[in-house]
């Protein structure tokens, strides 16, 4: 089946550690998104790209990094430069055209914890 | 910049309620609305779309929402609640432009409880 794979399902880091949340799809979408869920905050978007080699800061990029060298993965990288890094982070993928009209297909999630 | 707001941060209801989520967004232009459902333990996913015609879509699990462009309003809507609507709404606006580079923002939520 298709879909969106995230792992782990739990991470745990100590504080001024750099962590990679992975982010795999075979969905064969071009664009794909991270987004961080904060309990009252809804969904912020950190980083999205809509094609391979190319990659847009979202609302809030601070303190992240990303890379998408191959259509299906874009992993996300939690430096120690993010201040509240402890978070509920989702990973999606949809396929745009010329209007944005493709509903997000999301994973299921990656809980980060960090001490 | 754009913005969506969900004023009802937790709505409690009894089974064979009626319900109704609001959701505003602040953008003037032409816009794309969403509605995402989160229930306990699962992803994320679509349970309806407005991109232009009919404002009053309907979607899965007898759920509706209507657009109405002069209150920038796109409310959530269902006749009869059941204990199985128990979960996390999100309403989602990506604002259409003319570079292309459209992205979705979301709303803060609403938890719904439904008690039965």
């Amino acid at each position: 089946d298709g879909g969106i794979t995230q792992s782990p399902k739990y991470l745990f880091r100590k504080e001024g550690q750099n962590v990679t949340l992975s982010c795999e799809q075979n969905l064969n979408h071009d664009a794909m998104y991270w987004y961080r869920q904060d309990p009252g905050q809804g969904l912020r978007l950190i980083y999205y790209s809509q094609i391979v080699n190319d990659f847009q800061k979202g609302d809030i990029a601070e303190g992240y990094s990303v890379s998408r060298e191959k259509k299906e993965s874009f992993p996300l990288t939690v430096t120690s430069a993010q201040k509240n890094p402890t978070a509920f982070y989702l990973c999606a993928s949809s396929q745009p055209g010329i209007s944005y009209n493709s509903p997000l297909h999301f994973g299921n999630g990656t809980r980060l914890t960090v001490t | 910049a754009q913005s969506v707001s969900q004023h009802n941060h937790h709505v409690i209801l009894s089974e064979a309620a009626s319900l109704e989520l609001g959701c505003n967004y602040s953008y003037g232009g032409t816009v794309n609305l969403f509605w995402y459902v989160q229930y306990p333990g699962q992803h994320l996913q679509l349970l309806l779309k407005y991109f232009s015609g009919d404002p009053l879509v309907k979607g899965i699990k007898g759920f509706e929402a209507e657009f109405i462009k002069s209150k920038f309003s796109f409310n959530l809507r269902k006749p009869s609640v059941q204990w199985s609507d128990t979960a996390e709404y999100f309403c989602a606006v990506t604002l259409i432009s003319n570079f292309g580079n459209e992205k979705l923002t979301f709303g803060t939520g609403t938890r719904l409880t439904i008690i039965p």
